[in-house]
């Protein structure tokens, strides 16, 4: 059985910075590209990267490019988003999500989420 | 940036009758690109079709996706109870940059 958790949330003044972690189990982690999208508080679903099954590729949206950074340990089953300079705009939960892998990104496992709140 | 136009924002309905749930695209969606996914209050998005019209592992044959180009459709052919719930499309292209629709929210009438 496929299983996402993510980890690392919290409560984070303006311009700070965090860590979240995904730990990955019950399928080949390095044969999978992985993702984050992150869900405003009553809001809709927006994806925020995605890195390739081998790390070497990585992939953001326009908000956050040079501010976060996605990462994965494959050897540990493990995804990362380092998010720094945070905005009250980043607040959302943030999801880890497997990739499909069929044609074009499409998300078969979702993690339950971890909650970023960015404010002073 | 292709955006996804989700029509109606709210879908007021009763069990056992049949939804239809639109998503427009601002320029052509390859098919072999297009999701749908099904979130409830307070869970993670579950994904219901991918392809434009293959069903996901266990999902029930009453959820039927449907459409090419710019437009493309959800159809739940019969409610039940654990339908209601905010409906998503996504697009994504060749690289794994992709984008959402706003939603669609079912609910029960």
């Amino acid at each position: 059985e496929v299983q996402l958790l993510e980890s690392g949330g919290g409560l984070v003044e303006p311009g700070g910075s965090l860590r979240l972690s995904c730990a990955a189990s019950g399928f080949t982690f390095n044969s999978y590209a992985m993702s984050w999208v992150r869900q405003a508080p009553g809001k809709g679903l927006e994806w925020v990267s995605s890195i390739s099954g081998s790390g070497v590729d990585t992939y953001y949206t326009d908000s956050v490019k040079g501010r976060f950074t996605i990462s994965r340990d494959n050897p540990k089953n493990t995804l990362y988003l380092r998010m720094n300079s945070l905005r009250a705009e980043d607040t959302a939960v943030y999801f880890c999500a497997k990739d499909l892998a069929a044609a074009g990104t499409q998300f078969d496992h979702w993690g339950q989420g971890t909650l970023v709140t960015v404010s002073s | 940036e292709i955006v996804l136009t989700q029509s109606p924002g709210t879908l007021s309905l009763s069990p056992g009758e049949r939804a239809t749930l639109s998503c427009r695209a601002s320029q052509r969606v390859i098919s072999a690109y297009l999701a749908w996914y099904q979130q409830k209050p307070g869970q993670a998005p579950r994904l219901l079709i991918y392809g434009a019209s293959d069903r996901a592992t266990g999902i029930p044959d009453r959820f039927i996706g449907s459409g090419s180009g710019t437009d493309f459709t959800l159809t739940i052919s019969r409610l039940e109870p654990e339908d209601f719930a905010v409906y998503y499309c996504q697009q994504s292209g060749s690289s794994p940059m992709c984008s959402f629709g706003q939603g669609t929210k079912l609910e029960i009438k």
